[in-house]
């Protein structure tokens, strides 16, 4: 079946520092999406990729889908405490949305 | 307005029974899901369905049952609780694009 893993699975920076997760699909993906969990809470929509080579930015967020559509990145410029969480990429395989399979995550943890 | 709502939130109950977990949404979506996240974070895909009908089962034991008895409810029951059944369990859905999740319910068998 389908597996999507995601490097690093732990990550501990400075504020202020950069911080980048990658995600790999064993499949190629339909569109790739991305969640953010904080500690205690549920999985939050972050944005959805769905072209090959496509780059899209929320802020200090930066994503990427790879041009083959089985890997994808997260790039947080300049961490702040409030982004400490844990990072999924999910990937669509059928394109129905119907079977989103989540990666195994990265957790962010920011210090002042 | 709770898009997703879970109950309970919290459950903690003795090996072997049996117990019941309940969602709604009120997003008007197809598809709702049953997630499974353990203590290393994974997210796992339990089943989901879209319009009532099962559509997928990731090989889950079958003392793990979903029904859904309209398209705004997805109900989890399981039968004879096991230790390594101690999870948060999140419901979810969503209308061909991102899923909804609600807050979660953390079961724990002991």
């Amino acid at each position: 079946g389908q597996q999507v893993m995601q490097i690093p699975q732990y990550q501990h920076v400075q504020e202020g520092e950069d911080f980048t997760t990658y995600c790999n699909s064993s499949t190629t993906l339909s569109n790739i999406q991305w969640y953010k969990q904080r500690p205690g809470g549920h999985p939050v929509f972050l944005i959805q990729l769905v072209k090959s080579g496509e780059v899209k930015k929320q802020k200090r967020l930066t994503f990427q889908f790879g041009e083959a559509k089985k890997n994808s990145s997260l790039h947080i410029t300049a961490t702040q405490t409030t982004d400490v969480g844990t990072y999924f990429c999910a990937g669509d395989g059928t394109g129905t949305a119907s079977k989103l399979t989540f990666g195994t995550g990265t957790r962010l943890q920011v210090t002042l | 307005d709770t898009a997703v709502s879970q109950t309970p939130k919290y459950l903690v109950t003795q090996m072997g029974n049996d117990k019941s977990i309940k969602c709604e949404q009120n997003l008007g979506h197809d598809t709702m899901y049953w997630y499974k996240q353990d203590s290393k974070k994974f997210l796992k895909i339990m089943f989901s369905y879209n319009n009532k009908e099962l559509i997928i089962n990731e090989t889950v034991p079958n003392r793990f049952s979903p029904k859904s008895p309209d398209k705004a409810h997805l109900n989890l029951h399981i039968n004879s609780l096991e230790l390594g059944d101690s999870a948060v369990y999140f419901c979810a859905s969503s209308q061909q694009r991102e899923a909804f999740f609600g807050q979660g319910t953390r079961l724990t068998v002991v």
